[in-house]
C-alpha cells in the first residue's frame, strides 16, 4: 500500500529564504507526482506535475525534482514571499488520476 | 484546464441529518472523484464516480454512508449521510485531468 510522507511538518521562514520541502513515497511504481498548494477556502492549486520518466519540473521559483528509485521528491522554493505562507501537498498516482496524498507542510513566511 | 464550481462551500449541520455536496464542471469529463481531509489530516480518496455507473468506493468507505450520483459527463453529488461529528471535514471533488479540484465543502456537524 503506498504512503506518501511529507517533511517538515510545518516550516516558518524569514521572507526571502530558500527553502526546500521533501516528500517520499513507499512504492516507486508511480505514474507522476505532483505538488500542491492548498489555501484555506480555496481549494488545491496544481504548482507542478512530474511525470514518472522526468527528474524535475520548474516554474518560475519553484522546482520540483523526483527520485523514483529512493521514493524521494523536494519542492525548492526560492527567495520566499510572504504570500507563499500555505500548506503544500506532495501526491502521487497510479495513473488512474486519483492520487495518495502527502501529509503536508505549513509554510508560513515572515515579512 | 477544466473548472469546478462546488457547492455549498460551508456548511454546519445537525447529527443524525444529510447533506449533498455538488460539483459542476464546465467540460465534459469522463471520471471524476471525491475526497476527504479530515482536521489535521491529508486528503483521502472516498470514491471514484463515472457517468452511468456505480461508484467505486476506496477501502473504508461505503455507498450508505456516501451515495454518489453522477448523472451526466458535467455533474457529480455526494451525500454524507446520517452524520455524526466524526464526519466534520472538508469534502472536494476533482477531474480526470489530474490538477483539477473544486474548492471544497467545509462541514461541521454539531
Amino acid at each position: 500500500k503506498q504512503e506518501v510522507t511529507q517533511i517538515p511538518a510545518a516550516l516558518s521562514v524569514p521572507e526571502g529564504e530558500n527553502l526546500v520541502l521533501n516528500c517520499s513515497f513507499t512504492d516507486s511504481a508511480i505514474y507522476n507526482l505532483q505538488w500542491f498548494r492548498q489555501d484555506p477556502g480555496k481549494g488545491l492549486t496544481s504548482l507542478l506535475l512530474i511525470q514518472s520518466s522526468q527528474r524535475e519540473q520548474t516554474s518560475g521559483r519553484l522546482n520540483a525534482s523526483l527520485d523514483k528509485s529512493s521514493g524521494r521528491s523536494t519542492l525548492y522554493i526560492a527567495a520566499s514571499q510572504p504570500g507563499d505562507s500555505a500548506t503544500y501537498l506532495c501526491a502521487v498516482s497510479s495513473g488512474t488520476y486519483k492520487y495518495i496524498f502527502g501529509t503536508g507542510t505549513r509554510l508560513k513566511v515572515l515579512a | 484546464s477544466a473548472v469546478i464550481s462546488q457547492k455549498p462551500s460551508r456548511d454546519i449541520c445537525q447529527r443524525g441529518t444529510s447533506l449533498t455536496i455538488q460539483c459542476q464542471v464546465d467540460s465534459q469529463v469522463t471520471m471524476m472523484f471525491w475526497y476527504r481531509q479530515q482536521p489535521g489530516q491529508s486528503l483521502t480518496l472516498i470514491a471514484t464516480a463515472n457517468q452511468g455507473s456505480e461508484a467505486t468506493y476506496e477501502s473504508g468507505f461505503v455507498i450508505d454512508k456516501f451515495p454518489i450520483s453522477r448523472p451526466n459527463l458535467t455533474f457529480s453529488t455526494l451525500t454524507v449521510s446520517n452524520m455524526s461529528p466524526e464526519d466534520s471535514s472538508i469534502y472536494l471533488c476533482s477531474v480526470d485531468d489530474g490538477y483539477t479540484f473544486g474548492s471544497g465543502t467545509r462541514l461541521t456537524v454539531v
